[in-house]
């Protein structure tokens, strides 16, 4: 039983196109994040959701947009996709109170050509 | 600002060989963790540790959270082949709710 799963594992698609990672843990953890790994293989905290709320929104285009339909649950989506939105995007989970650590998914290669 | 500052960011070493992979943030923090990334994958949780002073070793693995909570180190003993990949120290800082990344530790071990 995989605890934070992502789909697709890899994604290529074109300039301008729009795109969706689904994420899903099945931990009962309160809080779900987004990470964006680039190609120096920094980790950079994109997104943060705590019950279905939005908690913390770090300088992300406002062409990402995630969602979290339930507490389980934390999708993003890409809108007119650049070249350099090209990276690993990593979603996690983990309890809102940090005794435990962060479970994170496979990730997901998005190649924008 | 959140930041945490790997040193070094790359090591090649010899099989066999120790080394120490260091973590320092400019401020105090409530939980630091370790994570291991092999090319391709996920992020493998190694260790946390939250209380000052704290050290905690699994296999060959140690880490410490020096008594301020603001520098850790990882150090890795009898190094193995298995031990290559990325290196990622995170925190959590106090009064924070998010986990934040340092640059990253890229290790090889040369068999």
């Amino acid at each position: 039983d995989t605890a934070v799963s992502q789909t697709p594992k890899y994604l290529v698609t074109q300039m301008g196109n729009d795109k969706s990672i689904k994420c899903e843990q099945n931990l009962g953890h309160d809080t779900m994040y987004w990470y964006k790994q680039d190609s120096k293989k920094f980790l950079k905290i994109m997104f943060s959701y705590n019950n279905k709320e939005l908690i913390i929104n770090e300088t992300v285009p406002n062409r990402f947009s995630p969602k979290s339909p339930d507490k389980a649950h934390l999708n993003l989506h890409i809108n007119s996709l650049e070249l350099g939105d090209s990276a690993v995007y990593f979603c996690a989970s983990s309890p809102f109170v940090w005794n435990t650590e962060a479970f994170f998914g496979q990730g997901t290669r998005l190649t924008v050509v | 600002s959140q930041e945490l500052e790997q040193s070094p960011q790359s090591l090649i070493v010899q099989e066999g060989k120790n080394l120490t992979i260091n973590c320092t943030s400019s401020k105090t923090l409530y939980g630091l963790y370790w994570y291991k990334q092999k090319y391709g994958e996920g992020l493998i949780f190694l260790m946390m540790l939250q209380k000052g002073g704290e050290e905690k070793s699994h296999e060959k693995i140690t880490a410490k959270l020096d008594e301020k909570k603001q520098q850790s180190s990882l150090h890795i003993t009898a190094s193995q082949p298995s031990h290559a990949g990325i290196y990622l120290c995170g925190a959590v800082q106090t009064g924070a709710n998010n986990l934040f990344f340092g640059t990253g530790t890229r290790l090889t071990v040369i068999p």
